[in-house]
């Protein structure tokens, strides 16, 4: 079975652009997260949708938005990028909500 | 407020040498708990989770972890460790009133050859 997939792999933007980051989750999987991960820290919970539904927000600004399709795959949209969007952006797929099954990553370099 | 300490960030044993990574999470009521791995190159992913029942829990690769409920924590252990367990390892709770889940800093593992 494919795994999670996130596309692009890389992205170098502009400060004060905007960006949106794609991911399909596992077949069969209804729920769909996004972390942000900065270099040596763990990754932080920006969002969860489930059955294309907000389940749950993390402490990130209103510039971050993001819906879920019915097929279930998902965006990220970051508006007015700020250099400290600089990070690698993870997405995960889950079954039950809880076993999160992640995605390679989208590397994000705002300049 | 709800979160997750790895007092580790790096942890440097020789092949063979028994591996023990802390994870301690704050009070906060029912919580689901995960070890996470990530070896280089490659995404993250799981190692062993605990949701109920037996306290000690069973992942991959040999890896286990305990639940101590009255210390709060979710320490990672394995007897003997190899080069190939060279990684970052990630623990994770999600507490029941919460839909997220937070994640530690991470624990760098290098393993000596």
């Amino acid at each position: 079975d494919a795994g999670v997939t996130q596309s692009p792999t890389h992205l170098i933007k502009t400060r004060g652009q905007h960006v949106t980051l794609r991911c399909s989750p596992i077949s069969g999987h209804k729920s769909v997260s996004w972390y942000q991960q900065v270099l040596g820290q763990g990754p932080q919970f920006i969002f969860q949708y489930y059955e294309k539904e907000e389940r749950g927000r993390g402490n990130f600004p209103d510039r971050f938005s993001a819906r879920q399709f019915p097929n279930y795959s998902s965006e990220l949209n970051v508006n007015a990028l700020l250099l400290g969007d600089s990070a690698l952006y993870l997405c995960a797929s889950s079954l039950d909500g809880d076993t999160q099954y992640f995605g390679p990553g989208t590397r994000l370099t705002v300049l | 407020a709800q979160s997750v300490s790895q007092h580790n960030h790096h942890v440097i044993l020789s092949e063979a040498a028994s591996l023990e990574l802390g994870c301690n999470y704050s009070y906060g009521g029912t919580v689901n708990l995960f070890w996470y791995v990530q070896y280089p190159g490659q995404h993250l992913q799981l190692l062993l989770k605990y949701f109920s029942g037996d306290p000690l829990v069973k992942g991959i690769k040999g890896f286990e972890a305990e639940f101590i409920k009255s210390k709060f924590s979710f320490n990672l252990r394995k007897p003997s460790v190899q080069w190939s367990d060279t990684a970052e390892y990630f623990c994770a709770v999600r507490y029941s009133s919460a839909s997220k889940i937070i994640f530690g800093s991470g624990t760098r593992l290098s393993i000596r050859p």
